[in-house]
């Protein structure tokens, strides 16, 4: 069946740092790709998507490339700020359920960011 | 105001008890959802509904209903809690008339505690 996987955390990073976080999926057809945050005490938020093979979406000065033929849609941000400091989560939209939307997530990633 | 509002967000309750949570929305969305969220397990869906006329397992129903009252309106019971039961609940929705990309919208979550 459709999954995601992603890099184990907790990752932590000084201020200014360069991030990447790794996910690669495995899916029939083509599903369209998400990175999704939550803050301390928060719900998700949509961080960035992409919908077809080699988007690239950006928010926030985070950025992801939708790479069909290695199967991957890794996070990357080139100078990390506190701020950042979350839980992401990666995730595909399964096409085979196009009619429920169903989402699948990865487990998550733990980030922090030190001053 | 948020568009998606989750009641309680705090709740600490006995083995045996039922118990209600409650999802709002304003944004006019057809589609909501419950999750479950437990540590290192990303998130997993309870139920959904695609409208006030159908709803649908999720991966993990046992243990838990559904009522979805009107179009903004999506409660999740625990018709006797366990402690097992014991996680972070996030409803959500989405808007199948949009980009196609599936994406969905979360409330802020409920943190709950079966003692």
């Amino acid at each position: 069946g459709n999954s995601v996987t992603q890099m184990e955390g907790p990752v932590t990073l000084s201020e200014e740092a360069f991030l990447t976080i790794n996910c690669t999926y495995t899916a029939t057809g083509y599903p369209s790709l998400f990175w999704y945050v939550q803050y301390p005490g928060e719900g998700l938020q949509l961080l960035l998507k992409a919908t077809k093979a080699d988007d690239k979406g950006s928010n926030k000065g985070f950025e992801a490339t939708y790479r069909k033929e290695t199967t991957s849609f890794h996070l990357e941000k080139g100078s990390v700020q506190v701020s950042d400091s979350a839980v992401y989560f990666c995730a595909l939209s399964d096409q085979r359920y196009s009619s429920a939307s169903k989402i699948i997530f990865g487990s998550g990633t733990r980030l922090s960011i030190r001053p | 105001d948020a568009d998606v509002t989750q009641t309680p967000r705090n709740r600490i309750t006995k083995t045996g008890k039922r118990i209600m949570l409650e999802c709002s929305q304003t944004k006019g969305h057809d589609r909501m959802y419950w999750y479950r969220q437990d540590p290192g397990l990303g998130l997993r869906l309870i139920y959904y509904s695609f409208d006030v006329k159908d709803i649908n397992k999720g991966e993990i129903s046992d243990g838990y209903s559904v009522s979805r009252q009107a179009q903004a309106k999506f409660s999740l019971s625990l018709e006797s809690a366990i402690p097992n039961q014991t996680a972070l609940y996030f409803c959500a929705t989405s808007d199948p008339t949009g980009t196609g990309a599936y994406e969905q919208f979360f409330g802020p979550g409920t943190r709950l505690t079966v003692l």
